[in-house]
């Protein structure tokens, strides 16, 4: 069955320091895989969707980047974290073409606090 | 119109009540539409798939209209566990690009 794994679970960082939030998908090859942010109170707004590895599609221009280093690899960073990076941050992924039924998986969450 | 729109909610009933949320969309192409619960502070799961006219579910039943481009969710019968947020996601291209609607917040009084 297939396993997605989002890591670490809470942090909180003050601003200007970095970040890195990793997600591995297990069980399933090429799959789609999606970096959303929800704010408090907030939907939740695509930041990032990759198709393959190395291939990265930006929603909103920002302070944040993505990366595919592996096929079920998904890697979220930033150099200089804002207060406005604080949020609930969810990885997802779903099956890619030809099997994609359009169901997104997620992981459990990232929650991060910028003080 | 933006991509995904929601009644905003938030939405207060007793147990035992029918409540109905709606979702509009503004993209004709899309083929198929989901709803997602979120409860506080976890990540969304599916609740419903809806690929044409409409899906049932037990008490739950998802409507499509692509002619006036909006979804429906009706809750029959309301329980306590029915209390959270309800999501509405549309894709934008085919399904690799999913939309969220900001969510309609559902809470089920006894």
């Amino acid at each position: 069955s297939q396993t997605i794994h989002q890591w670490p679970a809470t942090l909180v960082q003050p601003v200007g320091s970095p970040l890195s939030l990793e997600c591995t998908v297990e069980g399933t090859s090429n799959p789609n895989l999606y970096w959303y942010r929800q704010a408090a109170g907030r939907g939740l707004q695509l930041l990032f969707y990759s198709v393959g590895i190395g291939q990265i599609s930006s929603e909103v221009p920002q302070n944040l980047s993505a990366s595919r280093p592996q096929d079920r690899q998904f890697i979220l960073s930033s150099k200089k974290l804002l207060l406005s990076d604080s949020g609930f941050y969810l990885c997802a992924w779903s099956p890619g073409w030809g099997s994609n039924t359009g169901e997104l998986f997620f992981g459990e969450g990232s929650r991060l606090t910028v003080l | 119109r933006k991509e995904v729109e929601q009644d905003p909610g938030p939405f207060n009933v007793p147990e035992g009540a029918t409540v109905a949320f709606n979702c509009t969309y503004s993209n004709s192409a899309s083929q198929s539409f989901f709803w997602y619960r979120q409860d506080c502070r976890k990540e969304p799961k599916l609740l419903m798939s809806v690929y044409s006219s409409g899906n049932e579910d037990g008490r739950f039943t998802a409507q499509l209209n692509r002619a006036s481009q909006y979804i429906s969710l009706l809750i029959r019968d309301s329980k306590l566990s029915d209390s959270a947020t309800y999501l509405c996601v549309v894709p934008l291209y085919y399904n690799n690009d999913m939309r969220f609607g900001a969510g309609t917040r559902l809470t089920v009084k006894p």
